[in-house]
């Protein structure tokens, strides 16, 4: 089946540095999704990317459609204390009615 | 704008009891509705969904069952809860065109 595998699992910053993240898979994907999730919280839609190569912004948060379409990269510039939580890719499967998630990659930011 | 709401966010129960989450979209019509389950704050596994009234899907053989008895109304229920039923469950309704999925707020359950 598809599976994304998500890099890396955890990460410890400090206030102020950049951040990347990345998502790949064995399968070509048509839509990748970037979502955030803080504690307790459900995931909040960050970014969507449809077409391959396409570089999308969100304010300090910068993602990128891989050309071969296996791929993707979240970046977070100049973090802050806000930016902690768990930051999941995602994709649909072959139905589109369903979402493959990649496992999260928990982000703090020490000050 | 479309909303989801999902309640409660919190419940604990005792082992053997009956549970019932329920979940409700607005400003949308013909949602596909989902269900997931969401272990040790990683890992979103799909329990239900459903893309229309009466119609569920299950992913994965459990102790738990989902109905939609209206177009924007998802329950999730149990007869009788396990300790493994513990976790964090979360509602999300999307459209197949677009895609993404919006997810409500979250349940955490604990099963005692």
């Amino acid at each position: 089946g598809q599976q994304l595998n998500q890099s890396p699992q955890s990460m410890f910053i400090q206030e102020g540095e950049d951040v990347s993240m990345n998502c790949t898979s064995s399968s070509i994907f048509n839509t990748w999704l970037w979502y955030k999730q803080e504690p307790g919280e459900g995931p909040v839609l960050l970014i969507a990317l449809y077409k391959a190569g396409e570089l999308t912004s969100n304010g300090r948060l910068t993602a990128q459609f891989g050309i071969t379409r296996k791929d993707s990269f979240l970046n977070i510039s100049a973090s802050i204390p806000s930016d902690v939580g768990i930051y999941f890719c995602a994709g649909p499967m072959r139905s589109a009615r369903q979402l493959t998630f990649g496992s999260g990659t928990q982000l703090t930011v020490l000050p | 704008s479309q909303t989801i709401h999902q309640w409660p966010a919190t419940l604990v129960q005792p082992v053997g009891s009956p549970l019932s989450l329920e979940c409700t979209v607005e400003g949308t019509s013909n949602p596909n509705l989902y269900w997931y389950r969401q272990a040790a704050g990683r890992g979103l596994q799909l329990l239900f969904y459903s893309v229309g009234i009466g119609q569920i899907s299950s992913e994965v053989p459990q102790n738990l069952s989902a109905s939609r008895p209206q177009d924007r109304q998802f329950i999730l229920s149990s007869k009788k809860l396990l300790l493994s039923d513990s976790g964090f469950y979360l509602c999300a309704w999307g459209t197949g065109a677009q895609e993404k999925l919006f997810f409500g707020s979250g349940t955490q359950l604990s099963v005692l």
